[in-house]
């Protein structure tokens, strides 16, 4: 079956320095979705890629989805310990959805 | 996006006994999902939950163990049974966007088994 990978499962970074999580899947993906878990929350939709090569923004994060459609990354420019949370990827395959492990990210101020 | 609310926010309850969880949504939706997530791990879906009609179960989930129910657009119960400390974890529901596949998340509720 699908499955989706995500790397690293943890990133500390300084607060200022950029962050980035990748996620690789099995199969060819529908679209890939992200959330940001903040600590005791729940997961909040963050953006959905659609299109082969498709890159989007919003503020400092930049989603990029791959050629072939298979992976994907998320980058944040200069974090901030508001940016502090899990960073989960959705891959969409056949109208099966599957999340990916996460990536836990600490912000040092 | 919807606003979506879980009773209990949290439980702690005794091996052997039943939970009922209970989703909320403030508008109509087709499909209501359930997740669990124990701690420190990634969401695995248990089931879908269309309205007037069977709940489909993941591999490795049973309508013996995680009964549901959908009486209407809004509202969905998600029953954890015969419990024991594996049991422990958040439960969450979800339900899709109007647009597009993106799900949108209710707070959950973490279950404690003791």
């Amino acid at each position: 079956g699908q499955q989706v990978m995500q790397i690293p499962q943890y990133q500390h970074v300084q607060e200022g320095e950029d962050f980035t999580t990748y996620c690789n899947s099995s199969t060819t993906l529908s679209n890939i979705q992200w959330y940001k878990q903040r600590p005791g929350g729940h997961p909040v939709f963050l953006i959905q890629l659609v299109k082969s090569g498709e890159v989007k923004k919003q503020k400092r994060l930049t989603f990029q989805f791959g050629e072939a459609k298979k992976n994907s990354s998320l980058h944040i420019t200069a974090t901030q310990t508001t940016d502090v949370g899990t960073y989960f990827c959705a891959g969409l395959n056949n109208n099966d959805m599957r999340f990916g492990a996460g990536t836990r990210l600490t912000v040092k101020p | 996006s919807a606003v979506i609310s879980q009773k209990p926010s949290r439980d702690i309850c005794q091996r052997g006994t039943s939970l009922t969880i209970q989703c909320q949504v403030d508008s109509q939706v087709t499909m209501m999902f359930w997740y669990r997530q124990q701690p420190g791990q990634s969401l695995t879906l248990i089931a879908t939950a269309n309205q007037g009609s069977e709940a489909t179960y993941e591999s490795g989930f049973v309508i013996d163990k995680f009964p549901i129910s959908r009486p209407n657009l809004t509202f969905s119960t998600l029953t954890v049974s015969n419990m024991s400390p594996e049991d422990s974890s958040i439960y969450l529901c979800s339900v899709e966007g109007d647009s597009s596949y993106e799900q949108y998340f209710g707070p959950g509720t973490r279950l404690t088994v003791t």
